[in-house]
């Protein structure tokens, strides 16, 4: 059964550098969506992703967050320069044309910024 | 402003009995939809079930029933026959009427005792 995949799984960074968290959507998927969940709180919207470009963002998606689909398969979030309050899990998701009701979520990257 | 509640943190029920976990939203949108998600304490995020807000059925997938009361504004998941397995933290979830931006609820923790 096809999966969304995330890499890496876990990353540590320093406070301040950037950090790109990678995502490779189910293939035949056209919407993409970035969630971050800090521990033990709720999951939270980030940014969506259509036609190569972003139809809509949450007030956490600020200047610092960048989406990009590089090429066919990868989808990618870049965060410039961390900060300790993005430490989380951050989950890729990705839904069909058909039924884009449906999202299947990446098994997730948790983040540490020190 | 989209909105959705979930006002039990956590919940206990006997293994094999059912269960309702408690969902409530708002929204100003004339069309929407819920989703209830499963997040075992390994941190993937599993689809569970769908209900759209002009659809005249409740959902069901299985085990899992929604108990749709669109007056009253909520969406409960009823797991009937509960498993150890089902042990997990739920979340609701709700987009609007753009399918480009979802709401989580803070989630309710569920064990199942044997």
């Amino acid at each position: 059964e096809p999966e969304v995949t995330q890499t890496p799984s876990h990353q540590v960074t320093q406070m301040g550098q950037e950090v790109i968290l990678r995502c490779v959507p189910i293939s035949n998927h056209l919407y993409f969506y970035w969630y971050r969940q800090i521990l033990g709180q709720k999951v939270e919207f980030l940014v969506s992703f259509y036609n190569n470009e972003i139809s809509e963002k949450s007030e956490i998606f600020d200047d610092q967050f960048s989406v990009e689909r590089p090429d066919g398969s990868n989808f990618t979030l870049k965060i410039r320069s961390t900060k300790l309050e993005d430490s989380a899990m951050y989950f890729c998701a990705s839904s069909d044309h058909q039924r884009q009701e449906t999202q299947y979520f990446g098994p997730g990257t948790r983040l540490l910024v020190l | 402003a989209q909105k959705i509640t979930q006002t039990q943190p956590g919940m206990f029920v006997q293994e094999k009995e059912a269960v309702t976990l408690d969902c409530t939203y708002d929204t100003s949108d004339p069309s929407y939809g819920l989703f209830w998600y499963k997040q075992p304490s390994s941190g993937e995020m599993i689809f569970l079930i769908y209900q759209g807000s002009y659809d005249q059925q409740n959902a069901t997938e299985g085990r899992y029933s929604l108990n749709f009361q669109k007056a009253r504004k909520s969406a409960n998941l009823v797991i009937s026959a509960s498993q150890l397995g089902d042990s997990a933290m739920y979340f609701c979830a709700m987009r609007g009427e753009n399918f480009n931006k979802f709401y989580f609820g803070s989630g309710t923790k569920l064990n199942v005792k044997p």
